[in-house]
C-alpha cells in the first residue's frame, strides 16, 4: 500500500459525458501529479500540482482540468468525454519535488462507452 | 526531442537466471533517471533512481542500474531473478530541472520469469 488513494477504482461513462477522480496523497506529501496510461500512448504526465498552485504541466488535453485543494487532495476532471480517453488514470504523490520519490496510487479505470 | 525506448518488449527468463532490462534516452543537460516497477493491476512502485554521484545505483528487490552518460544508457540488471519478478518495468527520465521537470516514460518492458 502506497499510502495514496484514489477513487473511484472504476468508472464507465459515455461519449460527451464529463467525470471527475478523486485522489489523496500520502501524509506530509504536498506534489500531487497526475498520469495517463493507455495501450496506444503508454504512460503520460499530464500534470502536477504542489501545495495548491500548479508546478509542470505535460500533455493534458484542453478538455482536462485539475486542481488541488487546502487540505492537499486533488481531482483530475475530464470532459467532453471520447472514447480515446480511455485509460488507467494515477495519481501519484510526493514530499515536494519531481526527483523524490513519486509514491502511485491504484489508479482510476475510465472506460468511454 | 524528449525521449525514452525501451529496447525489449518482452524479455523471458527462466528463474535464478540473470537479466537485462535495456533503456536508452535522448540527451538532456539535467539527467534524472528511474526505474519503476508495476504488478498486475498495481500501481507503480519505484525500484531505483540515479540524481547524481555514483553511477551504479542499487535499487530495492536486488536490481540495479548503471548511468552510461557517452551512451545515453540506464539499463536494469538482477543476478539471479524470482518468478515473483515477473512483472511490467519502466524506464523514466526527467526532463527539464529538479523543481518542475516532467517525467517521461519508455514503452515498458514485461519480464517473463519461468519455473
Amino acid at each position: 500500500d502506497s499510502g495514496v488513494t484514489q477513487t473511484p477504482k472504476h468508472l464507465i461513462t459515455a461519449t460527451g459525458q464529463r467525470v471527475t477522480l478523486r485522489c489523496s496523497p500520502r501524509s506530509g506529501d504536498l506534489s500531487v501529479y497526475w498520469y495517463q496510461q493507455s495501450l496506444d500512448q503508454g504512460l503520460q504526465f499530464l500534470i502536477q500540482y504542489y501545495n495548491g498552485e500548479e508546478r509542470a504541466k505535460g500533455n493534458i488535453l484542453e478538455r482536462f482540468s485539475a486542481q488541488q485543494f487546502p487540505d492537499l487532495h486533488s481531482e483530475l476532471n475530464l470532459s467532453s468525454l471520447e472514447l480515446g480517453d480511455s485509460a488507467l488514470y494515477f495519481c501519484a504523490s510526493s514530499v515536494g519535488l519531481p526527483t523524490d520519490t513519486q509514491y502511485f496510487g491504484p489508479g482510476t479505470r475510465l472506460t468511454v462507452l | 526531442a524528449q525521449s525514452v525506448t525501451q529496447l525489449d518488449s518482452q524479455v523471458p527468463v527462466f528463474e535464478e537466471a540473470p537479466v537485462e532490462l535495456r533503456c536508452n534516452y535522448s540527451s538532456s543537460v539535467s539527467v534524472y533517471l528511474f526505474w519503476y516497477v508495476q504488478y498486475p493491476n498495481q500501481g507503480l512502485q519505484l525500484l531505483l533512481k540515479y540524481l547524481s554521484g555514483s553511477t551504479l545505483v542499487k535499487g530495492i528487490n536486488g536490481f540495479e542500474a548503471e548511468f552510461n552518460k557517452s551512451q545515453t544508457s540506464f539499463h536494469l540488471r538482477k543476478p539471479s531473478v524470482h518468478i515473483s519478478d515477473t512483472a511490467e518495468y519502466f524506464c523514466a527520465v526527467l526532463y527539464g530541472s529538479s523543481n518542475t521537470g516532467k517525467l517521461i516514460f519508455g514503452q515498458g518492458t514485461t519480464l517473463q520469469v519461468k519455473p
